[in-house]
């Protein structure tokens, strides 16, 4: 089966540019979307469409994509983007939904 | 306001059943694919079903085929799961997401506040 995939973890100093990387086979092929998720709450859409931001969500996250790449940048870390983040994407097909396994962004 | 609240969730046995809901509102149910994700325990998210606006169109993950059955009411804009045959790695956090699928890509919107099924004697 298709699978993406994240590094675990991320650590990042207040007002520095955090990246989180997401590797798939069929990523030059499909779109990407990244999610935030906090301790206890629902994931939250940050970036869709690899780069587009939803209206409400800080300028500092952006999206980028290069082959089989796609990466968030948050730019200006703050304390509160210390959270989970999760790529998705689809199959070569477009079919089936796949997301990667996570990174735990620290905000140290 | 979209809001999406699931309900059903709880304690049940190997092998037993269970059936969730998702009610949605602030939108035009019948005009969007809806989706449910879940989230074991400390896990990551995983993509579980999927249904078209009009129910013709569904989809499932490896794992879940032929024990879970996704359906959806569009006069009670309603969606549901219906869990079958359920294991203890069927334990986890099931959200309900609004589903914003069309020709060329696929992303979740809108979630819920999720419910918890616990598998477990």
């Amino acid at each position: 089966s298709y699978e993406l995939t994240q590094p675990p973890s991320v650590s990042v100093s207040p007002g520095q540019t955090a990246r989180i990387a997401c590797f798939g086979d069929a990523l030059p092929k499909q779109f990407a979307y990244w999610y935030q998720q906090k301790p206890g709450q629902a994931p939250v859409l940050v970036i869709y469409k690899d780069s587009e931001r939803p209206s409400g969500i800080p300028e500092r996250f952006s999206g980028s994509s290069s082959g089989t790449t796609v990466t968030l940048t948050i730019s200006g870390v703050q304390a509160e983007d210390e959270a989970d983040y999760y790529c998705q994407s689809a199959d070569t097909s477009g079919t089936y939904v796949v997301f990667g396994g996570g990174t735990k962004l620290t905000v140290l | 306001e979209v809001q999406l609240v699931e309900s059903g969730g709880g304690l049940v046995q190997p092998g037993g059943s269970l059936r969730l809901s998702c009610a949605a509102s602030g939108f035009t149910f019948s005009n969007y694919w809806m989706t449910w994700v879940r989230q074991a325990p400390g896990k990551g998210l995983e993509w579980v079903a999927n249904i078209r606006e009009d129910g013709s169109e569904k989809y499932y993950v490896d794992s879940v085929k032929g024990r879970f059955t996704i359906s959806r009411e569009n006069a009670k804009k309603s969606l549901y799961l219906q869990m079958n045959s359920l294991r203890a790695d069927d334990t986890a956090v099931y959200y309900c997401a609004r589903d914003q699928r069309f020709s060329g890509y696929e992303y979740f919107d809108y979630w819920g506040q999720g419910t918890l099924v616990t598998v477990s004697s």
